[in-house]
């Protein structure tokens, strides 16, 4: 079965400071990845993705993710946070090749102090 | 921009009643979820339609949940009896029909059972 890991349940950073929140996955295939972000009693917004071509992902509001295959990795990255990044993230893998269901990890909580 | 429609956004209930949630997916997306999230954890799918029709329920707990999208648009996730072990967040999505789009979740219905 696909499965992700987000081993860390809390990232700390300071404001202006690179940012990464980890994920790794396992799939048989090739995977389909996907990061989100939840504020507080919301919904989750999609931030990135990757699906084939470069493992370098931009996505929306300065982040990227970088997709490494021998690793089974898919880091999330910012260089330089803001405050208003702060809230839980959650990466997540398609289940299987012939399914739009997607497998969430149980989330890392970035907090970005001034 | 076009939004993903859920109502209500808070439920508080005592256990054996019965509750239900609406969606109202993005204009054009045919595929649409239903997840749970409980506190601390990633979203769980419970179920998935394409049009009209159930793709996945095999996670829905059938004794007690009910969904249903007669038309192909909105939905109305139903439980009855609910437990106390229902509390959680039930969030919505839709997505474009094809495979590897991201999916677009509404706010979600906190429910409370008591």
């Amino acid at each position: 079965a696909q499965s992700v890991a987000q081993p860390e349940d809390q990232v700390n950073v300071a404001e202006g400071n690179p940012l990464t929140v980890k994920c790794t996955y396992s799939v048989s295939g090739n995977p389909y990845l996907f990061w989100y972000v939840q504020y507080p009693n919301r919904g989750l917004q999609f931030l990135l993705k990757y699906i084939t071509g470069d493992n370098l992902v931009k996505g929306s509001y300065g982040f990227e993710a970088e997709f490494n295959k021998s690793q089974t990795s898919f880091h999330l990255k910012k260089p330089s946070a803001l405050v208003s990044d702060s809230a839980l993230y959650f990466c997540a893998v398609r289940d299987g090749v012939y399914t739009d269901k997607l497998i969430f990890g149980t989330g890392t909580r970035l907090q970005v102090f001034p | 921009e076009a939004e993903v429609a859920q109502s209500p956004r808070y439920k508080i209930t005592e256990k054996s009643q019965a509750v239900a949630f609406w969606c109202d997916p993005i204009s054009g997306h045919a595929t649409l979820y239903w997840y749970r999230q409980i506190l601390g954890q990633g979203p769980e799918l419970l179920v998935q339609f394409q049009d009209e029709s159930v793709v996945d329920d095999s996670q829905l707990p059938k004794d007690r949940f009910s969904a249903e999208r007669l038309k192909g648009v909105d939905s109305t996730l139903k439980i009855q009896p609910a437990e106390l072990g229902d509390s959680a967040m039930y969030l919505c999505a839709s997505s474009l029909v094809l495979a590897g789009t991201e999916q677009f979740f509404g706010p979600g219905t906190r429910l409370t059972v008591l």
